[in-house]
């Protein structure tokens, strides 16, 4: 069975600085790995996804994650945030073949002035 | 572009009444989502349809059912609405890739019920 642990419910960070949002997940088989983000009032949307081949993944907005299967980590970075950054972030991973999703519990990102 | 729309962005309903939530997709997907979004729970899903008149119970169907009587409609059914079905509902649509597929989301609806 497959799950996803979002590590802090809530990130903050100032303008400029490192963003860091962190997802571990536990998979039966080798994992397909989604980050998507939710801006305020609005549906989600993909960031950015791992399926096979390189482990470093960039994504839109800036966003890059890497797979590390020895940690079974997924975590999201970004360089430099900007105000516009500000949203919900959520990690998943692929339940096997059949489309499905399994969603970790959301990580919203504070990005201060 | 992908479009995923949902019937209302905010509902309000009276315990015990009969809900109707629809969601159209215009990518001739086969795959169609239900979702409920709950503050730190994540998304979880209600239920999912592959196809035509087809569906399959998600991690918590109870207290719902659905239809999907053509494929770029999938409807969600509260039978008898209950203060606990307060929630934000998230429809979604995919094409099947073996699990690598991207799934496309709806604004959502936001639901209260009183």
């Amino acid at each position: 069975a497959q799950s996803v642990t979002q590590l802090g419910s809530h990130v903050s960070v100032s303008e400029g600085a490192l963003v860091l949002l962190r997802c571990n997940y536990s998979s039966s088989v080798p994992p397909y790995l989604f980050w998507y983000v939710q801006y305020p009032n609005q549906g989600l949307q993909l960031l950015l996804k791992y399926t096979t081949g390189a482990t470093l993944v960039k994504g839109i907005n800036g966003f890059e994650a890497e797979f590390k299967k020895s940690e079974t980590s997924f975590h999201l970075t970004k360089p430099s945030a900007h105000m516009s950054d500000a949203a919900e972030y959520f990690c998943a991973v692929s339940a096997g073949n059949t489309g499905k999703l399994i969603f970790g519990q959301g990580t919203t990102l504070q990005v201060k002035p | 572009d992908v479009k995923v729309t949902q019937s209302s962005r905010y509902l309000v309903k009276r315990t015990g009444e009969k809900v109707f939530l629809e969601c159209v997709q215009d990518m001739d997907h086969e795959n169609m989502f239900w979702y409920r979004q709950d503050p730190g729970l994540g998304l979880r899903l209600i239920y999912f349809s592959y196809d035509v008149k087809m569906k399959e119970k998600g991690d918590i169907p109870e207290g719902y059912s659905v239809s999907r009587e053509k494929k770029e409609r999938f409807s969600l059914i509260l039978e008898s609405a209950s203060t606990n079905q307060t929630s934000m509902y998230l429809c979604a649509s995919s094409h099947p890739s073996k699990g690598q597929e991207t799934q496309y989301f709806g604004p959502g609806t936001r639901l209260l019920v009183l």
